[in-house]
């Protein structure tokens, strides 16, 4: 059975660095891209970002809005995904879903998500 | 960026009828090199994770009713619910996934009449 189970989040201060984690069972974890998707609550759904897998080299694509302040990565060895989060802004409140990326493109596993809270 | 606009924001609908949500693209999720429809359509209940039910904008994932069915191309799709079940009470989103930023439509809520 195909399991992500998300964990790291919290409380931070604006200005402050949190990182997320995603651990995958289940399914040959190196194989796949692995994407983030936020959500505000109460909110739709926005794309972070994605780490493609070996064959890809790894590369990276990220949303404007956190371009440069959020670093996803993965150890294929652990079957775990990462975000860090840094200069972290009041915005960037939501649940933190990981998302298998399915045949060409689409979400067909999510993670229960876990919530990242920036406050004073 | 391709921008995703769903209508209408919010459904209700009688427990048995027909359910109608539309997507539109702002440029086209056709890649013509395979004719596919890079679209997908998920499902969010509440304090749950959304669940995939449509990808290539008209194929059923496995376990998904067949009272879900997704049709159009290129820039017009639609979701449909053929007998709303109490179960479909939900917020759907429409999802490109053809080029980053791979973005969702706003969502529509979908409640029983």
């Amino acid at each position: 059975e195909v399991q992500l189970a998300d964990s790291g989040g919290g409380l931070v201060q604006p200005g402050g660095s949190l990182r997320l984690s995603c651990a995958a069972s289940g399914f040959t974890f190196s194989d796949y891209y692995m994407d983030w998707v936020r959500q505000v609550p109460g909110k739709g759904l926005e794309w972070v970002g994605r780490v493609r897998n070996k064959a890809n080299r790894y590369t990276t694509d990220y949303a404007a809005s956190v371009k440069g302040r959020f670093t996803i990565s993965r150890d294929d060895s652990k079957n775990s995904l990462y975000l860090q989060m840094s200069s972290l802004k009041t915005e960037d409140t939501a649940v933190y879903y990981c998302t298998r990326v399915g045949s060409y493109g689409k979400y067909d596993y999510w993670g229960q998500g876990t919530l990242v809270t920036v406050s004073s | 960026d391709i921008v995703m606009t769903q209508s209408p924001d919010s459904l209700a609908v009688s427990l048995g009828e027909r359910a109608t949500i539309n997507c539109k693209s702002s440029q086209s999720v056709l890649y013509s090199s395979n004719n596919n429809d890079y679209l997908a359509w998920y499902q969010q209940k509440p304090g749950q994770p959304p669940r995939l039910l449509i990808s290539w904008a008209s194929t059923r994932e496995s376990g998904v009713p067949d009272r879900f069915s997704g049709s159009g191309s290129g820039t017009d799709f639609t979701l449909t619910i053929s007998s709303l079940q109490a179960e479909d009470v939900a917020i759907y989103y429409c999802q490109q996934y053809y080029h980053p930023p791979f973005n969702f439509g706003q969502g529509t809520k979908l409640e029983i009449k």
